[in-house]
């Protein structure tokens, strides 16, 4: 089975500062990835994803994440947080060796003080 | 308006008592999953269904069970031999591509404390 890692478990910015959360996986083949957010009360919602081309992907919000294969990893960065940026953040893996079996890592928890 | 629902969004049970919760889509999706998210755990795969009739066990089905009649339709039964039910369920959404271009979409989830 593949597994997801994210290392930053809870991270603590201040408005304005950049940021980089940590995402790396253990399959070697070809695969999907994925970044999701979920806010305080509110469902997981799709931030970016990557199947193939550009391996920097930009999202909402002004959110971008860069696959690196050589290095299995999937960061996801933001050169300037806001307040409102204070959510939950879960990389996720998928590919056609596992079919519509997708791998969550166990999230980070980002808090931005005004 | 489309999307997933899922139904209630906080739901109390005696301990011993079966459970079972609602999820609902209209994205005409054919893939179907259950989760359970827990602090510090992230998301764990309960079950997913790729058809209707057919579904499989994900990472952590013990305790669980569940159907897919219809393909709008994949409720979750907690059973009582879930040794520790009280958790976040997440019921989630996908066209079911086979995984080369397929993304998921989440319900609100239900938060399940068994008393």
């Amino acid at each position: 089975a593949q597994s997801v890692s994210q290392h930053n478990h809870h991270v603590i910015l201040s408005e304005a500062a950049s940021l980089e959360l940590g995402c790396n996986y253990s399959y070697g083949g070809t695969v999907n990835l994925f970044w999701y957010v979920q806010y305080p009360g509110q469902h997981l919602q799709l931030l970016l994803k990557y199947f193939s081309g550009d391996p920097l992907v930009k999202g909402i919000k002004g959110f971008e994440a860069e696959f690196i294969k050589s290095k299995f990893s999937f960061n996801l960065r933001k050169p300037s947080v806001q307040w409102s940026d204070t959510a939950e953040y879960f990389c996720a893996v998928n590919s056609g060796d596992t079919g519509n079996q997708f791998y969550f890592g166990t999230g980070t928890s980002l808090t931005v003080i005004p | 308006d489309g999307g997933i629902t899922q139904s209630p969004k906080y739901l109390f049970r005696k301990e011993g008592q079966n459970v079972t919760l609602s999820c609902e889509q209209n994205l005409n999706h054919d893939a179907m999953y259950w989760y359970r998210q827990d602090p510090g755990q992230g998301l764990r795969l309960i079950y997913y269904s790729q058809i209707v009739n057919d579904f499989q066990k994900g990472d952590i089905a013990e305790g669980y069970s569940v159907s897919r009649e219809k393909k709008e339709s994949f409720p979750l039964t907690v059973t009582s031999a879930q040794k520790n039910p009280t958790a976040f369920y997440l019921c989630a959404s996908s066209r079911g591509s086979g995984g080369s271009t397929d993304t998921q979409y989440f319900g609100p989830g239900t938060r399940l404390t068994v008393l």
